[in-house]
């Protein structure tokens, strides 16, 4: 079974250039996630939806973060415009109905922004 | 607030022998989640296992046992006999108890272990 897709794998960019990241969660899911990794603030949780809609935005860290998931089988993270402390890994992660919160992570965008 | 506190940042074995990674948790809920997650160099998160608070029974799994104790806010992580394989950071998570629809993890910081012939 596939599991959960991200792109771009790994992404350069210049600071103030847009950058988005996309995900597909695993079929079937009900529950998305996008979290941070750091070396300074370890993997924190950025914002996560529902049945598409957003739950809990606290962890975004500003304005130029923003989400959006227009469909039960997509989600994009963008930032506009970037920084190089924007530079981490960005999970997705999704969840199915009854899993008790178990969440299945992708494999990660690698984003550097310099 | 939540919060999980991996305190063993880094733990160096030699191949076969055990080790045991610590886990220590804070939650008001009565009722909640624990999880550990493997990372491997790759960079992927494993899932390796969830825990409800209402079952303090310790699980084994092949060569991995945990040991959830609810008087102390613990739940920690035994490989027995480590490989090299074992190789990775393992982060342990906190989540309210499921009520139909998820909820977030918190995690802690990571134990990194590293594990040598």
């Amino acid at each position: 079974d596939a599991g959960v897709i991200q792109s771009p794998r790994h992404e350069v960019t210049e600071m103030g250039q847009e950058v988005t990241l996309r995900c597909k969660p695993i079929s079937g899911h009900n529950s998305l996630f996008w979290y941070r990794q750091t070396m300074m603030r370890g993997l924190e949780l950025l914002i996560y939806f529902n049945n598409n809609v957003p739950i809990d935005d606290s962890g975004m860290p500003e304005d130029r973060f923003s989400a959006k998931m227009p469909n039960a089988s997509f989600s994009t993270l963008k930032i506009q415009p970037s920084e190089p402390r924007d530079s981490a890994v960005y999970f997705c992660a999704s969840s199915p109905p009854g899993a008790g919160n178990t969440i299945y992570f992708g494999e990660g965008s690698w984003l550097t922004v310099v | 607030a939540q919060k999980v506190t991996q305190a063993q940042t880094e733990i160096s074995v030699v191949e076969k022998e055990d080790v045991t990674l610590d886990c220590v948790y804070e939650t008001r809920d009565t009722t909640y989640y624990l999880f550990w997650y493997k990372q491997p160099p790759s960079g992927e998160l494993v899932f390796l296992i969830r825990r409800n608070s209402f079952d303090e029974q310790n699980e084994i799994s092949g060569r991995y046992s945990w040991n959830f104790q609810k008087s102390t806010s613990s739940f920690n992580f035994t490989i027995t006999a480590s490989q090299v394989v074992d190789s990775a950071v393992y982060f342990c998570a906190l989540s309210d108890l499921y009520t139909g629809t998820a909820s977030k993890l918190t995690f802690g910081t990571g134990t990194r272990l590293q594990v040598t012939l």
